[in-house]
């Protein structure tokens, strides 16, 4: 079993809908949940992170932590053509290991 | 721009070159870091350096041979490569060290895309 699990969709959404993006985790330990977005031919940049359970917003984007069932969800809302990209969840514990899912494409047309 | 600046950006080589892949980051970071990118694989963490010094090798081929000369500079040196070694390959940077105690922010360059033929 993959310690990270995202799926890689593409998933395709008109321009204003809400998004959901999803990754499971199956070590308890992980305490931190990041949410890098990556663009076509660039890096990964930090979108959001928590720190164990619970709820972030940052304008459109929320960032929510479920620990009790390893569940962590990156919410789009009022989704723009610009946020068309690869979504990737990553989480670390006690190492000093960041452990990523594969990312998930996201398109939003006009 | 994040601060960390990545050379090549694209890369062909045959599998008897010789390359290196440079990374410069400009924001003060003690550690730094490269990774692979392969189509539908998670992110895949190859060596860490921490003030200059190797401190993780996650069972990485022999053929790729890191070098990190200041705390700037980080060099992924290529030899030998066979053709499922193509992919985009990601150097970043963080103020310190991940240690499982407190979070911190990564920084990506552009990454290199590398064609092994």
């Amino acid at each position: 079993q993959k310690e990270v699990e995202q799926d890689p969709g593409p998933l395709s959404v008109p321009e204003g809908a809400i998004v959901s993006l999803n990754c499971t985790y199956s070590n308890s330990a992980f305490q931190y949940f990041m949410w890098y977005r990556q663009y076509s031919r660039k890096g990964p940049e930090l979108l959001m992170y928590t720190y164990s359970s619970g709820n972030k917003e940052d304008g459109r984007f929320t960032a929510q932590v479920d620990k009790s069932s390893k569940y962590i969800s990156l919410f789009i809302r009022d989704s723009q053509p610009s946020d068309s990209a690869t979504y990737l969840c990553a989480m670390s514990g006690h190492t000093d290991k960041l452990i990523f899912g594969t990312g998930t494409r996201l398109q939003v047309f006009p | 721009e994040t601060g960390v600046t990545q050379t090549p950006r694209h890369l062909v080589m045959g599998m008897t070159n010789k390359k290196s892949l440079k990374c410069e980051q400009h924001l003060g970071h003690n550690a730094m870091y490269w990774y692979k990118q392969s189509a539908k694989k998670p992110l895949e963490l190859m060596f860490v350096y921490s003030l200059e010094e190797r401190v993780e090798n996650n069972s990485v081929p022999s053929r790729f041979s890191p070098e990190c000369p200041n705390s700037s500079h980080l060099f992924l040196h290529l030899h030998t490569l066979q053709p499922e070694d193509s992919a985009l390959y990601l150097c970043a940077s963080s103020q310190d060290r991940f240690d499982g105690l407190m979070n911190t922010e990564a920084f990506f360059g552009q990454g290199t895309r590398l064609t092994v033929v």
